[in-house]
């Protein structure tokens, strides 16, 4: 497809299971990101990607967090233990990346709702 | 540190009007983006507009503008001649070349009435 696509766009769980949430970049994007949204505010990054390379992790919450690209494409963030602090909106994006003092705009996936029970 | 403030938490407007949405930003850093993202009811994040911080020009895209004044620091977005579907939630974001990730505004609900 021509945009990002995320799978599942809903989950709920029970508290204490482990979730896998996939994003699938627009083709040929370098960066790829993660974000979480609360309802009501504007999303807050978690970690991002050039290529398979994580650049900075610095948003993920706490170690039960962690995400993957390992071929430079499709990324996994995993959520391990759940909590029901954990529910909120996940949502990925892709850029061609940063370019000289230009910064290439985010293309945002529809995002996965996940819930925790 | 960067930080983004949206003093607006909702706007209204008249179908046909114009309307000017605020967004102030905080950064020592020297090369830095801006951009606006409009999100309807649906949810989807829908990117609007961008203005890098060395660009001489408000940056423009249809109806949307930029209002760029960098030793204000503020970046405004302009909506000209409001339509329905102009509703939504809107958010200023800001990335720089240092950091790529975006930081977010808490957004500004517009409602358009006919």
């Amino acid at each position: 497809g021509a945009g990002v696509s995320q799978s599942p766009r809903y989950k709920v769980t029970k508290r204490g299971q482990d979730v896998a949430l996939r994003c699938d970049p627009i083709s040929g994007h370098v960066s790829l990101y993660w974000y979480r949204q609360a309802l009501g505010q504007g999303p807050e990054f978690l970690t991002y990607f050039n290529y398979e390379a994580q650049q900075d992790k610095s948003g993920l919450p706490n170690d039960r967090f962690s995400a993957e690209r390992p071929e430079g494409s499709i990324s996994t963030l995993t959520i391990q233990r759940t909590e029901q602090r954990d529910s909120a909106m996940y949502r990925c994006a892709s850029s061609r990346g940063t370019s000289g003092i230009v910064i290439n705009e985010q293309f945002f996936g529809p995002g996965t709702r996940l819930t925790v029970l | 540190a960067q930080k983004i403030t949206q003093t607006q938490p909702g706007m209204f407007v008249q179908e046909k009007e114009a309307v000017t949405l605020d967004c102030t930003y905080d950064t020592s850093d020297p090369s830095y983006g801006l951009f606006w993202y409009k999100q309807p009811s649906s949810g989807e994040m829908i990117f609007l507009i961008y203005q890098g911080s060395y660009d001489q020009q408000n940056a423009t895209e249809g109806r949307y503008s930029l209002n760029f004044q960098k030793a204000r620091k503020s970046a405004n977005l302009v909506i000209s001649a409001s339509q329905l579907g102009d509703s939504a939630m809107y958010f200023c974001a800001m990335g720089n070349t240092g950091f790529q990730k975006l930081v977010f505004g808490t957004g500004t609900r517009l409602l358009v009435s006919p």
